[in-house]
């Protein structure tokens, strides 16, 4: 079982309302991820960061914005939500060190309604 | 185009049968090959990895193939129960665990009966 945390895990506001969807794992991995679900399409990447004070914009060009202050916390805040921004967020975690194979650990996904 | 194609896009089959899903990639260069399995409403959780020595793989029901050749990869289910019942993802990565960049496919959804 991952110890990688996402919350809420669903979430359903307004046009215009400002979001935080919070993120936080247990491992110790210097690496973090957001990607972004819609059904029937692959992950794309949106957010990564390789440790605290590090981080890149993914694929997938978005809104939002992360900030990695601690190793276990890596947020993602939408500042102004549109129902374009609805869909289904996952954050997950990889250890980088020698030996690892890469895996990726996922926390349960926030699921993301702007009406 | 993606560089990651899964079929069948869905898949039902009968409690007890066995079932296999396909994944094709042309990332190069090729590092890993991941496959996830995602129940509904949960993050994706890891089965099996394919490096490229590696023909076969099993975990438990779960048998992974690789052929580097063709850049094909099969996830063979055997005897299904309908906990098996989710999504499949296949992911290619083009270098090592540090750099290297990831490939998602669509998944395939499989569906279980009683």
């Amino acid at each position: 079982e991952a110890d990688i945390y996402q919350t809420p895990r669903y979430l359903v506001i307004g046009t215009g309302k400002k979001i935080t969807l919070e993120c936080s794992q247990t491992m110790g991995h210097d690496k973090m991820y957001w990607y972004q679900q819609d059904p029937g399409m692959e992950l794309h990447l949106i957010h990564y960061s390789y440790g605290v004070n590090s981080t890149e914009k993914g694929d997938l060009s978005s809104e939002s914005t992360v900030s990695r202050i601690r190793t276990e916390h890596f947020p993602l805040t939408l500042e102004s939500a549109r129902p374009s921004h609805t869909s289904q967020y996952l954050c997950a975690s990889s250890d980088p060190g020698q030996g690892s194979t890469g895996e990726l650990f996922f926390g349960e996904g926030s699921r993301l309604t702007v009406l | 185009k993606n560089q990651v194609e899964q079929s069948p896009q869905s898949l039902i089959i009968l409690e007890g049968k066995n079932c296999t899903l396909q994944c094709n990639y042309t990332v190069s260069p090729f590092s890993n090959l991941r496959w996830y399995k995602q129940d509904t409403g949960r993050g994706p959780v890891s089965l099996t990895i394919m490096t490229f020595s590696e023909n076969t793989k099993s975990n438990g029901r779960y048998t992974a193939t690789l052929d580097a050749d063709t850049k094909q990869s099969s996830l063979h289910i055997t005897a299904s129960q309908l906990s098996d019942s989710a999504s499949y993802i296949c992911v290619v990565s083009d270098r090592g665990s540090t750099l290297g960049r990831l490939y998602f496919g669509r998944g395939t959804q499989l569906t279980v009966w009683p």
